[in-house]
C-alpha cells in the first residue's frame, strides 16, 4: 500500500527566505507526482506536475524535483512571501488499477512579514 | 481558478440522513474522482469515474456511491450519514483513464453531520 509522508508538518519562516519542503513515498511504481497548495477551508490548487520519467519541473519561484528510485520529492520555494502562507500537499498517482492520488498530510507554511 | 465547480459549498445534515454532492468537471475532462479530507489530514480517495463507469475505489463502505453523467459531471451520494462523515469533500477532474495529465480540483463541499 502506497504511503506518502511530508516533513516538516509545519514551518514558519521570515519573508525572503528560500525553503525546501520534503515528500517521500513508499512505492516507486507511480505515474506522476503532483504538488498542491491549499488555503484554509478551500480546495486544492495544482502547482507542479512531474511525470515519473522527469527529474524536475519549474514554475516561477517554485521548483520541484523527483527521485523516483529513492521515493523522494522536494518542493523548493525561492524568496518566500507572506502570500505563500498555506498548506502544501504532495500526491502520487498510482501505477495500478485504482488510478488514485495518494496524498501526504501536508506541510503548513507560515511566512512572516 | 480551475473549471471544476462543486455544489453546495456548505451543508449541514443530521445523522442517519442522506446527502448528494455535485461536481461539474473541467471542459474536455472525462474522468472525475472524489476525495474526503478530514481536518488536518490529506485527502483520501473515495472513487473514480471514467465515461460513466466506476473504475477505481478506495476503502469506503458501500453507503458511499456515485454517478457520472454523459456530460461527465458527477454526483457523490452518502447514505445513513455518520458523525465521522463530517469533512471537506473534493472533486477532481482529469483527461483520460490511465492519465498522466494534471488533476484539477474544485473548491470542495464542507459537510457537517450533527
Amino acid at each position: 500500500k502506497q504511503e506518502v509522508t511530508q516533513i516538516p508538518a509545519a514551518l514558519s519562516v521570515p519573508e525572503g527566505e528560500n525553503l525546501v519542503l520534503n515528500c517521500s513515498f513508499t512505492d516507486s511504481a507511480i505515474y506522476n507526482l503532483q504538488w498542491f497548495r491549499q488555503d484554509p477551508g478551500k480546495g486544492l490548487t495544482s502547482l507542479l506536475l512531474i511525470q515519473s520519467s522527469q527529474r524536475e519541473q519549474t514554475s516561477g519561484r517554485l521548483n520541484a524535483s523527483l527521485d523516483k528510485s529513492s521515493g523522494r520529492s522536494t518542493l523548493y520555494i525561492a524568496a518566500s512571501q507572506p502570500g505563500d502562507s498555506a498548506t502544501y500537499l504532495c500526491a502520487v498517482k498510482e501505477d495500478t488499477g485504482r488510478r488514485a492520488l495518494t496524498f501526504g498530510s501536508g506541510t503548513r507554511l507560515q511566512v512572516q512579514p | 481558478e480551475t473549471g471544476v465547480t462543486q455544489s453546495p459549498t456548505h451543508l449541514i445534515k443530521t445523522r442517519g440522513q442522506q446527502v448528494t454532492l455535485r461536481c461539474s468537471s473541467q471542459s474536455g475532462h472525462n474522468t472525475v474522482s472524489w476525495y474526503q479530507q478530514a481536518l488536518g489530514q490529506g485527502p483520501q480517495f473515495i472513487f473514480q469515474y471514467y465515461r460513466e463507469e466506476e473504475n477505481g475505489r478506495g476503502n469506503f463502505p458501500p453507503r458511499f456511491s456515485g454517478l457520472q453523467f454523459p456530460n461527465y459531471s458527477s454526483e457523490l451520494n452518502v447514505n445513513a450519514l455518520e458523525l465521522d462523515d463530517s469533512a471537506l469533500y473534493l472533486c477532481a477532474s482529469s483527461r483520460g483513464e490511465k492519465s498522466n495529465t494534471e488533476a484539477f480540483f474544485g473548491q470542495g463541499t464542507r459537510l457537517t453531520v450533527v
